[in-house]
């Protein structure tokens, strides 16, 4: 079974800057969710779908960050403009989730550097 | 809402020696618990879970038991190995999967 898919696996850009990171999730997964991991700490939930509607946005700053899962399957989030506190490591999770014992399988995650 | 805190590292010691790591948690119902590891330079990877309350996940040699009353659930090895090394993850699961801030532990030979 193929894992969660994310591209890049890397990026650096100049603040003030866009950019976008793609996600494809496990094949069948109703539940997507988008991290932020700044170095030496947890990872931050910044969103969470079910299939291609909104559960939980409350941590995503809204006035530069955005989101969309189209038709349920795959997602972007987006950037714009960057600030130097946004280098961190974006993580991008699947679940099948109909309860909240279900675990959530990760990907690799994208690294970006905004300098 | 619900939030996890666990011990700070990093956490050094030897092969073969004991590890615990603990964890708290807060949440207004009964989550579900779990403990993620990411090897270096790897993506995060579910290491055990636990539903309610006196279950014991493990895998790996690595257990952990959901204590209501404590609220905790505090990850052991009886025997830790070189392999081991890396950043522990408690987190909880309650409408949405929050975790604590990770716990870096290095096996030294």
């Amino acid at each position: 079974e193929a894992g969660v898919a994310q591209s890049p696996r890397y990026k650096i850009i100049e603040k003030r800057q866009s950019v976008a990171f793609w996600c494809n999730p496990i094949s069948g997964h109703a539940t997507l969710y988008w991290y932020q991991q700044i170095l030496g700490q947890g990872p931050k939930l910044l969103i969470q779908f079910q299939n291609n509607g909104v559960v939980d946005d409350s941590q995503l700053p809204k006035d530069r960050f955005s989101a969309e899962r189209l038709k349920g399957v795959d997602s972007t989030l987006k950037i714009q403009p960057a600030k130097l506190e946004d280098s961190a490591v974006y993580l991008c999770a699947s679940s099948n989730r109909r309860t909240s014992n279900t675990e959530a399988f990760f990907g690799q995650g994208t690294r970006l550097t905004v300098v | 809402g619900n939030s996890v805190t666990q011990m700070e590292g990093p956490v050094t010691l030897s092969e073969e020696a004991f590890l615990t790591i603990n964890c708290t948690y807060t949440a207004t119902g009964y989550p579900s618990l779990f403990w993620y590891v990411q090897y270096p330079g790897e993506g995060l990877q579910l290491l055990l879970k636990a539903t309610k309350a006196d279950d014991k996940g493990s895998n790996k040699g690595f257990e952990a038991t959901y204590r209501k009353e404590t609220t905790s659930f505090h990850l052991e090895k009886g025997s830790v190995q070189v392999s081991d090394s890396a950043v522990y993850f408690c987190a909880s699961s309650w409408g949405k999967l929050q975790f604590g801030a990770g716990t870096q532990v290095v096996v030294t030979p």
